[in-house]
């Protein structure tokens, strides 16, 4: 079946690492998106990207790094400059310019920093 | 700039009532399209419903249904006949043109038996 596969679900970071969260897709689908989501404050936008080689800053970018060297993986790096890391992490994918047929949304990856 | 509003941030009610979830977005875009989605606990957003800016039909599905209103910029969804397995974080979005979607910060549902 097809669908987005997030890992690790759970993630625990010291303070000054980078960690890296995956997410993967088989649905050949072109856009991929990575949002935040804190409590009471919904989803809000880190990265996203419309095509392999190229990806735009969303809302909250700052403290963190995306690389888009294949259609299927879209990787978030939390770097040590985000000062608020922990949060619930969502990937998201959808046809190009496809966000009027909504997205496809992976299980999630909950980073807490120790 | 898109915006979408869930004033209830938690609802609490008994088995088997009838429940409403409050959206209301601001666009300037001619065409766009509103969605819902249901946060179960284990965290995967579900996709629920799609309704585009052209078609103000209501719809329903089982005990779901949407009401959809341009006039008032709303996009409401009842539940009838609620259950426990309807408990979830649902979500309200609208598409900020063609490539992404704008969130509102969700509305915290929960059934009691």
């Amino acid at each position: 079946d097809g669908g987005i596969t997030q890992s690790p679900k759970y993630l625990f970071r010291k303070e000054g690492q980078n960690v890296t969260l995956s997410c993967e897709q088989n649905l050949n689908h072109d856009a991929m998106y990575w949002y935040r989501q804190d409590p009471g404050q919904g989803l809000r936008l880190i990265y996203y990207s419309q095509i392999v080689n190229d990806f735009q800053k969303g809302d909250i970018a700052e403290g963190y790094s995306v690389s888009r060297e294949k259609k299927e993986s879209f990787p978030l790096t939390v770097t040590s400059a985000q000062k608020n890391p922990t949060a619930f992490y969502l990937c998201a994918s959808s046809l190009q310019g496809g966000a009027g047929y909504g997205y496809t949304f992976g299980s999630g990856t909950r980073l807490t920093v120790v | 700039a898109q915006k979408v509003t869930q004033a209830q941030t938690e609802i609490s009610v008994v088995e088997k009532e009838d429940v409403t979830l409050d959206c209301v977005y601001e666009t300037r875009d001619t065409t766009y399209y509103l969605f819902w989605y249901k946060q179960p606990p284990s965290g995967e957003l579900v996709f629920l419903i799609r309704r585009n800016s052209f078609d103000e039909q209501n719809e329903i599905s089982g005990r779901y249904s949407w009401n959809f209103q341009k006039s008032t910029s709303s996009f409401n969804f009842t539940i009838t006949a609620s259950q426990v397995v309807d408990s979830a974080v649902y979500f309200c979005a609208l598409s900020q043109g063609a490539q992404k979607l704008v969130f509102g910060q969700g509305t915290r549902l929960t059934i009691n038996p």
